[in-house]
């Protein structure tokens, strides 16, 4: 079945890169997310990329998708002590599926 | 302002008891889900409904109930029968004929049992 599988944390130091991976099994996967969850808060999409586009920027984030090997990944420039928080990949082959399916989500932790 | 409204935050039952979870939205929109967030293992899928009176179940729906009498709600029972009822459950809502998923969600209720 689909699956889609992240690491569970990520350490950096602000002011620098996160890159935060995903991998995904459903080879027809059309669109692909990254959802954003603060603390005790419910998730918020923070950007996605349809399977025909390589590569998606918007401001501090850039989005790669490399669909011959299912990977999918987020890097966030300049990280913030505000973007610590836990974020999800998600994919869904179609905009009627009537499921969407998240990744376990990686907790990113800002070091001073 | 439109949104998710799920109510209350933080829940405390006793084990052998049912509780209901809220979920209102006030976006207008058909589809409504439940979520349910375990640490280390993301969001699982519990009951969706795509139009008025009518749900499906999801990856995980045993020991849970629901009921879409209204498109503006989507309550939760989570009853005696689920194992493991201690969790952050989410409900989220997305518009019908969107170009993609956009998921709009709730700020979730932690439920305990004891």
């Amino acid at each position: 079945g689909e699956d889609v599988e992240q690491s569970l944390f990520l350490s950096v130091r602000e002011g620098d890169s996160s890159v935060i991976n995903c991998t995904y099994t459903d080879s027809s996967s059309t669109y692909l997310y990254w959802y954003k969850q603060e603390p005790g808060a419910g998730l918020q999409l923070l950007t996605y990329i349809f399977s025909n586009m390589d590569m998606k920027q918007d401001q501090r984030l850039t989005v790669l998708l490399n669909k011959k090997d299912k990977h999918l990944s987020l890097r966030i420039a300049d990280t913030q002590t505000g973007d610590s928080a836990i974020y999800f990949c998600a994919e869904t082959p179609d905009s009627s599926a009537s499921k969407i399916i998240f990744g376990s989500g990686t907790r990113l932790s800002i070091r001073p | 302002d439109g949104g998710i409204t799920q109510s209350p935050k933080y829940l405390f039952r006793k084990e052998g008891q049912n509780v209901t979870l809220s979920c209102e939205q006030n976006l207008n929109h058909d589809a409504m889900y439940w979520y349910r967030q375990d640490p280390g293992q993301g969001l699982r899928l519990i009951y969706y409904s795509q139009i008025v009176n009518d749900f499906q179940k999801g990856d995980i729906a045993e020991g849970y109930s629901v009921s879409r009498e209204k498109k503006e709600s989507f309550p939760l029972t989570v009853t005696s029968a689920q194992k493991n009822p201690t969790a952050f459950y989410l409900c989220a809502s997305r518009a019908s004929g969107a170009d993609f998923w956009t998921l709009h969600f709730g700020n979730g209720t932690r439920l305990t049992v004891t």
